[in-house]
């Protein structure tokens, strides 16, 4: 079955620091992928997103990677701030449903 | 604001009552989804509708009761739950078909206290 998974449950980082977080997938059908950021008491909000065609988007301090060959997908976002701490989901969006993640926590250190 | 709404935001309920969850979008999306949060778990996929038909049903026990009258709207209807279903509802909406997969968008979703 399809399923989505994170290798990480928390990463800390130092304020300034680049953070990366990684995902792996299993469904080689999914054709975009998704990062959502969640922070507490919100909903998830959407971060950026990647179609099976590229192997690199880059949005405002952000990039995701997709290497389809070993089905994992990575954010990284720049220079961490405090307001990036949240937790961090990968998603899948193959056909009519999104297929998330175990999610990420991301703590920034001052 | 992301454009989905969903009302009660918090809704403390007991073991006996029956309660609805609501869900509004008005981004001209033509699927529209509930997931559940626990306390440090994935998100749960419940249901999903897409154009304004049922196409998954995850599993999801008979005491919650999902309705679409209309793509714009979603209800999630509630009738003797059980404490461990006390969680974060959460209701998203995308645009869907063959030639193109956007993001979901979700609502700030419903606190749900089962007690």
């Amino acid at each position: 079955g399809e399923s989505v998974g994170l290798h990480l449950p928390t990463l800390s980082v130092q304020e300034g620091d680049n953070s990366i977080i990684n995902c792996a997938y299993s469904n080689s059908a999914s054709d975009y992928f998704i990062w959502y950021k969640q922070e507490s008491g919100k909903g998830p909000q959407f971060i950026i997103d990647i179609r099976s065609n590229m192997d690199k988007r880059q949005g405002q301090r952000v990039t995701v990677l997709l290497n389809k060959t070993v089905k994992h997908l990575s954010l990284q976002i720049a220079a961490t701030q405090p307001g990036d701490s949240a937790v961090y989901f990968c998603a899948e969006n193959g056909g009519n449903k999104l297929v998330f993640g175990a999610g990420t926590i991301l703590r920034v250190k001052s | 604001e992301t454009g989905v709404t969903q009302t009660p935001r918090h809704l403390v309920m007991g073991m006996t009552n029956k309660k609805s969850l609501k869900c509004e979008q008005h981004l001209g999306h033509n699927a529209m989804y509930w997931y559940k949060q626990s306390a440090k778990k994935p998100l749960e996929l419940m249901f999903v509708y897409s154009l304004e038909e049922r196409v998954e049903n995850n599993s999801v026990p008979s005491r919650f009761s999902p309705e679409c009258p209309n793509s714009s709207h979603l209800f999630l209807h509630l009738h003797t739950l059980q404490p461990e279903d006390s969680a974060l509802y959460l209701c998203a909406s995308s645009s869907v078909g063959s030639w193109m997969n956007t993001e979901a968008f979700f609502g700030q979703g419903t606190r749900l206290t089962v007690v």
